[in-house]
């Protein structure tokens, strides 16, 4: 079983949408959550940085941590084409607390006019 | 402020040659990261330096190995090319001040993509 599991996709949606993207773990140490965006042919860009559990709002972007569940969350309102990319999630603290990050292998969103 | 510039974006190899590939990070930035991205294995950590020493190592063979330089800027070094290694090699840097509370806010460069023939 991989450290962090992320559906690959791709998920299809029209705009306007409310998307949903998810990560799962299974070591219970990662203390760090984030998420990154990649577009085709660029470097992944962090959105969103939370520590521990709880919700964490930026703008259209919601991040949800369930550390109970070992899930997380990234929460795209009013979902635009230009949200079409990559979105990887990455875990921190989770190897006696290095501050190596382990990601997920990214899930491909589509958002269609 | 500019961004991280990786060169070359990229680079066509033979099984058994070496390579080398740089990166310039965001002028004030004293880590830079080194990941290797695939579709089957996703984002893989490299190692990281800062201030010109390693400080993390993934796990990767000696083959791969990197420097950092006094101005910051790093480059990565593959020896013995495989097939295997085709891949976007990307090059993400931070403040770097790290320990305790990690300020781990990476910016990634565009990556080069290394294919090997």
């Amino acid at each position: 079983q991989k450290e962090v599991e992320q559906d690959p996709g791709p998920l299809s949606v029209p705009e306007g949408a409310i998307v949903s993207l998810n990560c799962t773990y299974s070591n219970s140490a990662f203390q760090y959550f984030m998420w990154y965006r990649q577009y085709s042919r660029k470097g992944p860009e962090l959105l969103m940085y939370t520590y521990s559990s709880g919700n964490k709002e930026d703008g259209r972007f919601t991040a949800q941590v369930d550390k109970s569940s070992k899930y997380i969350s990234l929460f795209i309102r009013d979902s635009q084409p230009s949200d079409s990319a990559t979105y990887l999630c990455a875990l921190l603290g989770g190897r006696g607390g290095s501050y190596i990050p382990t990601f997920g292998r990214g899930t491909s969103l589509i958002v269609h006019p | 402020k500019a961004g991280v510039t990786q060169t070359p974006r990229y680079l066509i190899k033979t099984r058994g040659q070496q390579v080398t590939l740089s990166c310039s990070p965001i002028s004030g930035h004293r880590s830079v990261s080194w990941y290797q991205q695939t579709p089957g294995q996703g984002l893989q950590f490299l190692f990281e330096y800062f201030s010109e020493t390693q400080r993390n190592k993934g796990n990767f063979p000696g083959r791969f190995s990197g420097r950092q330089f006094s101005n910051s800027r790093s480059e990565m070094n593959v020896s013995t090319l495989e097939l295997g290694d085709s891949a976007l090699y990307l090059c993400a840097s931070s403040l770097g001040q790290g320990a305790p509370r990690p300020t781990y806010e990476q910016y990634f460069g565009p990556g080069t993509r290394l294919t090997v023939t």
